[in-house]
C-alpha cells in the first residue's frame, strides 16, 4: 500500500516550457487535490476533484490545468511555466476529514 | 487579510518543554479544525482533528478550540526532538468539505 505517490520528485524548467506532474493513490479515495506550498504562504489549493470525472478550481488555479484520468490518477499541467510557479507541489487524496499527502514535487522555473 | 493566521516562527524550545502553537481565523463558519505535522521535505500528515469547540487529547498532544475568540491551539507536553517539524493548522466549514484552509505553518525545533 503505497498511499499517494508523485512524480517527478524534482524538476527544473525554463520559462515557457510545459510539464505535467503526476499523482496516483491506491486507497480508493474519491476526492483528490493539488496544492502548492510557498514560504510564508502555507498550502494553497490549486485544483481539486471531488470524484472521477469532475474537477474544480481552488484558490490559485491560474496557469494550471488538471486531468482526473481515472479514480487513481490526478495530473497537474503547467502549459507555459513562469518563475512565479516555482514552488513545492503536493497532491493529496481524502477520506472523510483526513487528507493524505504525497511526498511533493520541487519545481524550479528559471 | 488571510482567513487563517498562524505565526510562522521559527520556534525553538528545549527538550521537555510544553509547546503552545496557535492559529486565529476570521470565518465564523469554520466548524472543523485540524492540525497537520510536516517533517522536512515530506508531505503533511494529520495529527489532530476536532469538531466545534472544546479540547481533545491524544497522548502528549492536546488540541483546543475557542470558537468565541476564533482561536485554536495545539499543546505538546514533554516535547521531544522527534517533534521538530512544521505544524500547520487547517479548518473548514460544514459546506466546505472539499476546501480546507491552511495556516502558514509554524516551524518548531526541540533542542536536546
Amino acid at each position: 500500500n503505497a498511499g499517494v505517490t508523485q512524480t517527478p520528485k524534482f524538476q527544473v524548467l525554463k520559462t515557457g516550457q510545459s510539464m505535467t506532474l503526476q499523482c496516483a493513490q491506491d486507497m480508493n479515495h474519491n476526492s483528490m487535490y493539488w496544492y502548492r506550498q510557498d514560504p510564508g504562504m502555507g498550502l494553497r489549493l490549486i485544483y481539486y476533484s471531488a470524484s472521477e470525472g469532475t474537477t474544480d478550481k481552488g484558490e490559485v488555479p491560474n496557469g494550471y490545468n488538471v486531468s482526473r484520468l481515472n479514480k487513481r490518477e490526478f495530473s497537474l499541467r503547467l502549459e507555459s511555466a513562469a518563475p512565479s510557479q516555482t514552488s513545492v507541489y503536493f497532491c493529496a487524496s481524502r477520506q472523510t476529514d483526513t487528507q493524505y499527502f504525497g511526498p511533493g514535487t520541487r519545481l524550479t522555473v528559471l | 487579510q488571510k482567513e487563517v493566521e498562524q505565526d510562522p516562527g521559527p520556534l525553538s524550545v528545549p527538550e521537555g518543554a510544553i509547546v503552545s502553537l496557535n492559529c486565529t481565523y476570521s470565518n465564523s463558519a469554520f466548524q472543523y479544525f485540524m492540525w497537520y505535522r510536516q517533517y522536512s521535505r515530506k508531505g503533511p500528515e494529520l495529527l489532530m482533528y476536532t469538531y466545534s469547540s472544546g479540547n481533545k487529547e491524544d497522548g502528549r498532544f492536546t488540541a483546543q478550540v475557542d470558537k468565541s475568540s476564533k482561536y485554536i491551539s495545539l499543546f505538546i507536553r514533554d516535547s521531544q526532538p522527534s517533534d521538530s517539524a512544521t505544524y500547520l493548522c487547517a479548518m473548514r466549514s460544514i459546506q466546505g468539505a472539499q476546501k480546507l484552509v491552511f495556516g502558514q505553518g509554524t516551524r518548531l525545533t526541540i533542542n536536546p
